[in-house]
Parts: structure tokens; C-alpha cells; sequence
């Protein structure tokens, strides 16, 4: 009940385009969702993050659509760029603990 | 404003010995949570520290153990090391307890042979 299953494993999109990352949860008691990103040789890095009380938030290129009733929420990338190419973990928090998902390696061919 | 800083960045043990592990949170964190990433099992919680007290603990064996220090400092120990705790470790902080943003570190990659 604490899994967090992301999907899809690995993502290529061309420049320009659109990626889409899509998460699953089960334990009802969450009540945070943060997106990190992350490099080769570095840690994590916070992206853009939601609460259940809201359906969707934007921050520039980077979208995150929650769907509550579902039990889950994606990213959504726009106008992908090469310089996106990276790995990305969704994760649901109850208190401090985040569980993450498995990651999507993300690549952006120019 | 700095961020998360973890000292050593890279680190070789040998099998049965201990390693400590330091974190100095963003200037202001009080909270700082650790995680354990290796390739098969993903990221994996493995403590929280706030104002000194570990708050929670992770499925991981006694062999993994903390403490936060008044400044919000924090060090990770593991003893009796085994090949399978060869992974990066990673600190991350947060202004306070409970469901808020966590910044984390660039971690610190140990390697046990």
C-alpha cells in the first residue's frame, strides 16, 4: 500500500514535443506529490509539486495533472528540450517520508 | 542561499567496516531525511531528523543508524558494512516536519569491496 508505480520506464520524445510521465497510488493517506529530476552524478532535484486539493498545476513548461479520485497524477513536459533529458521520479509523501516511483529515463532527441 | 552540502562525495570501505556520512542542511532546514538509491531497488527512505529526535525510520537493518546535531547538522552511520550497501546516499532538507518541500544533496557514492 506504500508503492508508488510510474510509468512508462523509458521515454523518447523528439524537440518540441510533448512528454508524459504517469504515476499510480494506493495509500490514501497522502497527501504530498513532488516531481524530481535528475542528472547522471547528481542528487534529485525538485521540479513542481501538488496537494489533493488541487486538479492541476503549471509552473512554465512543467504540468502536473492530479486526478483524486483515480489515485493518479502526471507530469507533463511541453515543448521538450534535449537539455530535459534526464531521469524522473514521482513521489507521495505522508508527513516527511517520501515513497518514490520507479523513474522514467527521458530523452529528447534535437 | 547554499544548498544541501554532503561531504565525503565518494567513498571506498571494505567489507565489515563502518562509515560515517555527514549533511549540513540549507541554512534555515531543521529537518533532514536520508535515502539510500541503488539501481535495482530505487530510492528508499531510510531516516528522518528534526530538532535532534529521529521522527521516522525506514525498512532498513540497525546497522543503518543517524543523528542530528542543535545546528540541524546530520550524520549517517553504517556498521559492519556489506557489498550490498554499495549505493549512493543521499541527504535531503526541509524548513520543517511533515509534507513539504525536500531539497536534496548531490549525495555521496560508497562503493564496499
Amino acid at each position: 500500500q506504500q508503492q508508488v508505480k510510474q510509468s512508462p520506464q523509458s521515454l523518447i520524445v523528439q524537440k518540441g514535443g510533448i512528454s508524459i510521465i504517469n504515476c499510480a497510488y494506493e495509500n490514501t493517506a497522502f497527501d504530498y506529490f513532488p516531481w524530481y529530476q535528475q542528472f547522471p552524478g547528481k542528487g534529485p532535484a525538485l521540479l513542481i509539486a501538488i496537494r489533493p486539493d488541487v486538479s492541476e498545476k503549471k509552473e512554465g513548461r512543467f504540468t502536473i495533472s492530479f486526478n483524486k479520485s483515480a489515485k493518479q497524477f502526471s507530469l507533463h513536459i511541453m515543448d521538450s528540450q534535449p537539455g530535459d533529458s534526464a531521469t524522473y521520479f514521482c513521489a507521495a509523501s505522508s508527513g516527511s517520508r517520501l515513497t518514490f516511483g520507479e523513474g522514467t529515463q527521458l530523452t529528447v532527441n534535437p | 542561499k547554499a544548498g544541501v552540502t554532503q561531504t565525503p562525495r565518494y567513498l571506498i570501505k571494505t567489507r565489515g567496516q563502518q562509515v560515517t556520512l555527514s549533511c549540513s542542511p540549507i541554512s534555515g532546514h531543521r529537518s533532514v531525511s536520508w535515502y539510500q538509491q541503488t539501481p535495482g531497488q530505487g530510492l528508499q527512505f531510510l531516516f528522518e531528523y528534526f530538532s535532534e529526535t529521529q521522527r521516522n525510520k525506514g525498512n532498513f537493518p540497525g546497522r543503518f543508524s543517524g543523528r542530528q546535531f542543535s545546528n540541524s547538522r546530520s550524520e549517517m552511520n553504517v556498521s559492519t558494512l556489506e557489498l550490498g550497501d554499495s549505493a549512493l546516499y543521499l541527504c535531503a532538507s526541509s524548513w520543517t516536519e511533515g509534507p513539504y518541500e525536500q531539497y536534496f544533496g548531490p549525495g555521496t557514492r560508497l562503493t564496499v569491496t
